[in-house]
């Protein structure tokens, strides 16, 4: 099974931050916590992964609370070409993820 | 170069017939894996390549499905005798090492539809 939980789906305004969360509250110390994103029938794109600390890159910033249960990706001005599924997944083992089902954002003009 | 290919981009199929889906993966990607992606669910796991070998099967449904590396770069998953059931998008993903170390990249998939 995931280990995480995320909401189904979000909306967002065109331009503005769109703020994903997702909780991940039995993750082990020495897991990452690693974000895709599926545009319509396409492959899961990376995002950005993080331990412990902050991250950000040219997509989006990944805010992981200081127990490490939750974390936050944050798109700071959502575009259309935005719209899409986001997964937030933990690896399972070493070698393999397990997606949930996702959150659906909606980027609305 | 180009990222990771998988052909067919679309293969349909009888029920009963035997398939082959193809992934050729980003060069110098020592991993390699499957998943398969019904109607909006999240993609499910089927198998796991380290080079040559196949170091975890676990999420292949049935001994209908089949996967190869042989020469621990392309990789071909077979399906024999196919169901409805077995409808949907398979995805082929890389990565320099295990997925819980570096980013992996995945394929467009092949869109498999048994009739």
């Amino acid at each position: 099974d995931a280990k995480t939980t995320q909401p189904t789906s979000m909306d967002c305004a065109e331009g503005r931050a769109a703020n994903l969360p997702c909780n991940h509250s039995t993750i082990s110390g020495n897991e990452y916590v690693y974000w895709y994103r599926q545009i319509h029938s396409q492959g899961p794109q990376y995002i950005i992964h993080g331990l412990k600390n902050n991250e950000t890159n040219e997509m989006a910033s990944l805010i992981i609370t200081e127990d490490r249960k939750s974390s936050t990706l944050i798109l700071p001005h959502a575009t259309l070409r935005d719209t899409a599924v986001y997964y937030c997944i933990v690896p399972s083992g070493t070698y393999k993820y397990i997606f949930g089902t996702g959150t659906r954002l909606k980027v609305l003009a | 170069g180009a990222g990771v290919s998988q052909t067919p981009s679309n293969k349909v199929t009888e029920k009963g017939k035997y398939v082959e889906l193809r992934c050729d993966p980003i060069s110098g990607h020592t991993a390699l894996y499957w998943y398969r992606q019904s109607l909006g669910q999240g993609p499910e796991f089927l198998i796991y390549f380290q080079g040559t070998g196949a170091a975890d099967d676990s999420g292949l449904p049935n001994d209908r499905f089949f996967a190869v590396r042989p020469e621990g770069s392309v990789s071909t998953l077979k399906i024999q005798r196919t169901e409805r059931g077995d409808s949907a998008v398979y995805l082929c993903a890389s990565s320099p090492q295990g997925m819980a170390y570096t980013e992996a990249f995945f394929g467009q998939g092949t869109r498999l539809t048994v009739v």
